[in-house]
């Protein structure tokens, strides 16, 4: 069965520090991977999203950037975090092709920015 | 063109009463319509989905009514439990495109 694997669960960062966020799947292939950001009482916002290994599309521009070296694994960074960036930060996958299907979540990372 | 937009923001319904929550879209390009349950802390899960090529869609106590022409969706959780207390949120993609818009979410309490 397909797993998904998001860490770390809570994160306290300072202003101005770098930000790595792992997301990795078991258990596919080739999967679609995406990274949402939800803030407080709002939905969910797309940040990025990969159909493939080094293929990534931005959906909103900001500090942040996602990379994708390996087929199952996907890497939301930042070189320097703002306040701006508290958030809950969800990876999901689903099957690959663009017919739609089940988008599956992890678990998020809770990351506050002091 | 993009958005989905929810209503209501928060529910409060008693043990046993029907909850329903309404989503509405302008891409007439999008054809999935899914929607997901979020508890406090945790990734969202998916609850139900529909396409647009039927106007109902029921699984257990959870059905989704869809109006194409009206570009309306709504979820009924039936006989609501206090478990079923979580945030929904109803999304739309169509084919061809990776993208998920989501709704803003609908916090529901339900009542023991």
């Amino acid at each position: 069965s397909q797993t998904i694997h998001q860490w770390p669960a809570t994160l306290v960062q300072p202003v101005g520090s770098p930000l790595s966020l792992e997301c990795t799947v078991e258990g596919t292939s080739n999967p679609n991977l995406y990274w949402y950001r939800q803030a407080a009482g709002r939905g969910l916002q797309l940040l990025f999203y990969s159909v493939g290994i080094g293929q990534i599309s931005s959906e909103v521009p900001q500090n942040l950037s996602a990379s994708r070296p390996q087929d199952r694994q996907f890497i939301l960074s930042s070189k320097k975090l703002l306040l701006s960036d508290s958030g809950f930060y969800l990876c999901a996958w689903e099957p690959p092709g663009a017919t739609r299907g089940e988008a599956f979540f992890g678990q998020g990372t809770r990351l506050t920015v002091v | 063109q993009q958005q989905v937009k929810q209503s209501p923001q928060s529910l409060i319904v008693q043990k046993g009463g029907i909850s329903i929550i309404n989503c509405a879209y302008e891409n007439t390009a999008f054809d999935y319509f899914p929607w997901y349950q979020q508890f406090p802390g945790k990734g969202p899960a998916l609850l139900i989905a529909i396409r647009p090529d039927v106007s109902e869609k029921k699984e257990g106590r959870f059905t989704i009514s869809f109006n194409k022409s009206a570009k309306q969706f709504s979820l009924h959780i039936m006989d609501s439990q206090p478990g079923d207390s979580a945030t929904y949120f109803c999304a739309a993609s169509s084919s061809g495109t990776y993208k998920y818009i989501f709704g803003t979410g609908t916090r529901l309490k339900v009542l023991a």
